[in-house]
């Protein structure tokens, strides 16, 4: 089944604990993004990644960490986590335009992060 | 900079009716890409329905339909025949062409159906 996974599905934590949040697509997708979702803000794009080794920042990068070294692979890393950072987080992949792919995004099930 | 505004935070629609969801968007992008998301209280993020800027023909996609004026800057979400698994949140987003691909979305719209 085509899919995008995230693990944990529910996190809670403590001030300054470091933490990783695990993104997995198995539909080979270049493209590759991590979002966050806040009450009356909509979703929010944190990193985005084109393809292996090409990360970059969204629109709320900060206290947020990235990698991509496999293709379908994408963690969110927390160094330092606050309670400002208490969020859904979605991870979402698809093709890539410009490698002629479709427009859709698919996203994972989502991560319930608390930061106490 | 992108733009999605949706203007009714919540609706209440009778079960079997047609419910229409409104989205406007702001962007200096000729090519672009519209989407519907749906999200229930489990709280995954379910694709609903597509069209592209250059798409001559409005979507469709089942009971959902969407109602795309270009001129107009809109893209308004058209669910028939509403059911009760229809109560949700709903996401209208942008999509940019060239470089970061990232979704930019709207408030969101609580829509209830009433039985």
């Amino acid at each position: 089944e085509a899919q995008v996974t995230q693990n944990p599905r529910y996190l809670i934590t403590v001030t300054g604990k470091k933490l990783t949040v695990t993104c997995s697509q198995n539909m080979n997708h270049e493209y590759m993004s991590w979002y966050r979702q806040d009450p009356g803000l909509g979703l929010r794009q944190i990193y985005y990644s084109m393809n292996v080794e090409a990360t970059d920042k969204g629109d709320v990068p900060e206290g947020y960490k990235v990698s991509r070294k496999e293709k379908r692979n994408f963690p969110l890393i927390l160094e330092s986590p606050s309670p400002n950072q208490t969020s859904l987080y979605f991870c979402a992949s698809s093709l890539s335009r410009l490698a002629g792919g479709t427009d859709t995004q698919y996203f994972g099930p989502g991560t319930r992060l608390t930061v106490l | 900079a992108q733009k999605i505004t949706q203007t009714q935070p919540g609706m209440f629609v009778q079960e079997k009716e047609a419910v229409t969801l409104d989205c406007t968007y702001d962007t200096s992008d000729p090519s672009y890409g519209l989407f519907w998301y749906k999200q229930p209280s489990s709280g995954e993020m379910i694709f609903l329905i597509y069209q592209g800027s250059y798409d001559q023909q409005n979507a469709t996609e089942g009971r959902y339909s969407l109602n795309f004026q270009k001129a107009r800057k809109s893209a308004n979400l058209v669910i028939s025949a509403s059911q009760l698994g229809d109560s949700a949140m709903y996401f209208c987003a942008m999509r940019e062409t060239f470089g970061n691909e990232k979704l930019t979305f709207g408030t969101g719209t609580r829509l209830t159906i009433i039985p």
